[in-house]
């Protein structure tokens, strides 16, 4: 069974940093690209970025550049995803995302991030 | 950047009935148009993909249809469970998702 299992979310300061993770299993991690979305609360669907199976290469949609960084541990079967300098508008929940050759195939319940003082 | 237009932003709709949802694009896609379910609560559902490919599993009374700039989602009997907010999003350049048509029932 594919799962991925978002985490590291929670209150955060603004102008902090903050790290997610997303372990996924069932499936053979290091063969799929791999993509980050975020959900602010009552709003739409955002793409924020995607990274290659071996991680050599990464993509984010244009608001996204600069504050977020994607990467992965192949060995851990781990998506991360860097946000630094947040701001009350990265409040969302955060999903991770399996692009399989359909599309997003699968995936995470979801992370959620509050950006607060 | 490519937008997204999706309408209805909200559709009423009775069970049984046949339900039309619409993307419309910003500029040409060349159909790398997907379509996702969103329930309340839940992550979003890959329903079909490349325009009209109908996702593994899903049933079939869910289609997607288009060309160019213009999209269309289908649902040719609408069943309770169907009850969600629906997304486009295209992959033609750069990712971009549409505004999203929330589908409740009548």
């Amino acid at each position: 069974e594919v799962k991925l299992v978002e985490s590291g979310g929670g209150l955060v300061l603004p102008g902090a940093s903050l790290k997610l993770s997303c372990i996924v299993s069932g499936f053979t991690f290091s063969d799929y690209w791999m993509r980050w979305v975020r959900q602010a609360p009552g709003k739409g669907l955002e793409f924020i970025g995607e990274i290659k199976p071996d991680g050599s290469k990464t993509n984010y949609a244009p608001s996204m550049k600069g504050r977020f960084t994607i990467s992965r541990d192949n060995a851990k079967n781990t998506l991360y995803l860097q946000m630094s300098s947040v701001r009350s508008e990265d409040t969302a929940t955060y999903y991770c995302a399996r692009l399989g050759y359909s599309g997003f195939d699968y995936w995470g319940q979801g992370v959620m991030v509050t950006v607060s003082s | 950047d490519i937008q997204m237009t999706q309408s209805p932003p909200v559709l009423s709709a009775s069970v049984g009935d046949r339900v039309t949802l619409s993307c419309k694009a910003s500029q040409n896609i060349n159909e790398n148009l997907d379509w996702y379910q969103q329930k309340h609560g839940e992550a979003p559902k890959l329903l079909i993909y490349y325009t009209n490919n109908l996702q593994t599993g899903i049933p079939s009374r869910f289609s997607g249809s288009g060309s160019g700039t213009d999209y269309i989602f289908t649902i040719s009997s609408l069943q309770p469970e169907d009850v969600a907010t629906y997304y486009c999003y295209q992959y033609n350049s750069g990712w971009t998702f549409g505004g999203g048509t929330k589908l409740e029932l009548k």
